[in-house]
């Protein structure tokens, strides 16, 4: 089964500083789909960027980007330029690309609670 | 678009009580999702659809039932809260070529 693994309770950055989320996961399958989501204090989730695993060029969202790493099967947060409404729990996830109904569901971490002081 | 909506945002219920939290999305998404939220468990997979008419149960399907009478509408049924089910609900869709779910806004849930 797959599991996603986030070793960062807690961080802090300072503000217009980056800062980097860990995302570990674990599957046998080649094909899948990797997302952070983003959930400030509104409890609101977010979709901040999504990666397909078949692309090897790291998917970017203005000050958003990831370091995927397939072999490794690490997929990194950076968070450039931080700013004060930054500060939420962020979640990386998976997904199956293949099957259907349940072997499609979202795979969640436990989520990274991200500080921004000014 | 709204997106995906949900009522109500907050609840109160006495254990044994029923409810239906309710959700809708109006992009035409086939597969709508409900998760509940809490603390240091991150989000689980209550129930699930594919399709109107067709549901299934996911990570923590008991105490809740679901129904999908129509594309847009997959409202979560708890039949006799308990205090278990304190808990932040999302609803979420998506379509069934993407790969990117939309979240509903939650509902908290408090179970006396």
């Amino acid at each position: 089964a797959q599991t996603v693994t986030q070793s960062q309770p807690e961080m802090s950055v300072q503000e217009a500083e980056t800062v980097t989320l860990s995302c570990t996961y674990d599957t046998s399958e080649s094909d899948y789909y990797l997302f952070w989501y983003k959930q400030p204090p509104s409890r609101q989730m977010i979709l901040v960027i999504r990666q397909e695993a078949y692309k090897q060029q790291n998917a970017t969202e203005n000050r958003f980007s990831v370091n995927f790493q397939k072999a490794a099967k690490s997929f990194s947060l950076k968070i450039s330029d931080s700013q004060l409404g930054d500060a939420a729990m962020y979640f990386c996830a998976y997904r199956s690309a293949r099957g259907a109904g349940n072997n499609r569901k979202l795979i969640w971490g436990l989520g990274t609670s991200l500080a921004v002081n000014p | 678009n709204a997106g995906v909506t949900q009522t109500p945002k907050f609840q109160v219920l006495k254990t044994g009580q029923s409810m239906t939290l309710q959700c809708a999305q109006d992009m035409n998404h086939e597969y709508m999702s409900w998760y509940r939220q809490d603390p240091g468990m991150g989000l689980r997979l209550i129930h699930y659809s594919v399709g109107a008419g067709i549901t299934d149960q996911g990570e923590v399907p008991n105490g809740y039932n679901v129904s999908r009478s129509t594309t847009e509408d997959f409202p979560l049924r708890l039949l006799s809260a308990a205090p278990s089910q304190t808990s932040v609900y999302f609803c979420a869709s998506r379509g069934r070529i993407q790969e990117t779910q939309y979240f509903g806004p939650g509902t908290r849930l408090l179970v006396l």
